[in-house]
């Protein structure tokens, strides 16, 4: 089945940092998921981005879908952005799972 | 609701006992995914509804998994005869037709004792 890598597993950043959070998946992918989990351990959606760049404020991620990769930029960081991120995928095959990596861990520093 | 509700949040039960988790979509979804988070295996899928049908179940774990969603709306996941290996947070979450995002639940943590 499709792989999907999250790097790096661990970033620790000081209030205001910015950051490049990467996905990379194996295979075609019909559509992909940004998503911040956050303390409490409830999942956000952050993006729904099959292919090209969107932003929502301080957060960016662009998907190169014929390179098999997804990146989220997260500009000038807030302890409130902590928590985990996870990217997830739909196959080709089954695209109505997602598929998830095993996440970035963020803490950001006061 | 606004967002997809599941129950109970937490539970808490005896090795060896029946237990039933609850999971009401968001209104209008068609679609309607079961995953569970664990230590050991990260976020998994355990099945997908399209409406009252589940055309993919290859995510449970065993047959004493199955779940069941009725009316197009609220959906019970079974756990017959929980292990200790069951312990995990269910979480539940639904989009208005497959293939597009989907929103999840704040999910259920269950502790098998």
């Amino acid at each position: 089945g499709i792989q999907v890598e999250q790097s790096p597993p661990d970033l620790i950043l000081q209030e205001g940092a910015n950051s490049t959070l990467r996905c990379n998946f194996s295979d075609s992918v019909n559509n992909l998921q940004w998503f911040h989990q956050n303390p409490w351990g409830q999942l956000i959606n952050l993006f729904y981005i099959p292919s090209g760049t969107k932003q929502n404020g301080r957060l960016s991620a662009t998907t190169v879908a014929t390179e098999r990769y997804s990146l989220l930029y997260i500009s000038s960081s807030q302890t409130t952005d902590s928590g985990v991120y996870f990217c997830a995928v739909e196959p080709r095959d089954s695209s109505y799972k997602l598929i998830f990596g095993s996440g970035t861990r963020l803490l950001v520093r006061p | 609701g606004a967002g997809v509700s599941q129950s109970p949040s937490n539970k808490v039960t005896e090795k060896g006992k029946d237990v039933e988790l609850r999971c009401d979509p968001i209104s209008g979804h068609t679609a309607l995914y079961w995953y569970r988070q664990s230590l050991g295996q990260g976020l998994e899928f355990l099945i997908y509804f399209q409406g009252n049908s589940a055309p993919d179940k290859s995510g449970l774990p065993s047959d004493r998994f199955s779940a069941e969603r009725t009316g197009g709306s609220v959906s019970t996941l079974t756990i017959q005869r929980t292990q200790q290996e069951d312990s995990a947070v269910y979480l539940c979450a639904s989009s208005p037709l497959s293939g597009q995002p989907q929103h999840f639940g704040d999910g259920t943590r269950l502790s098998i004792l």
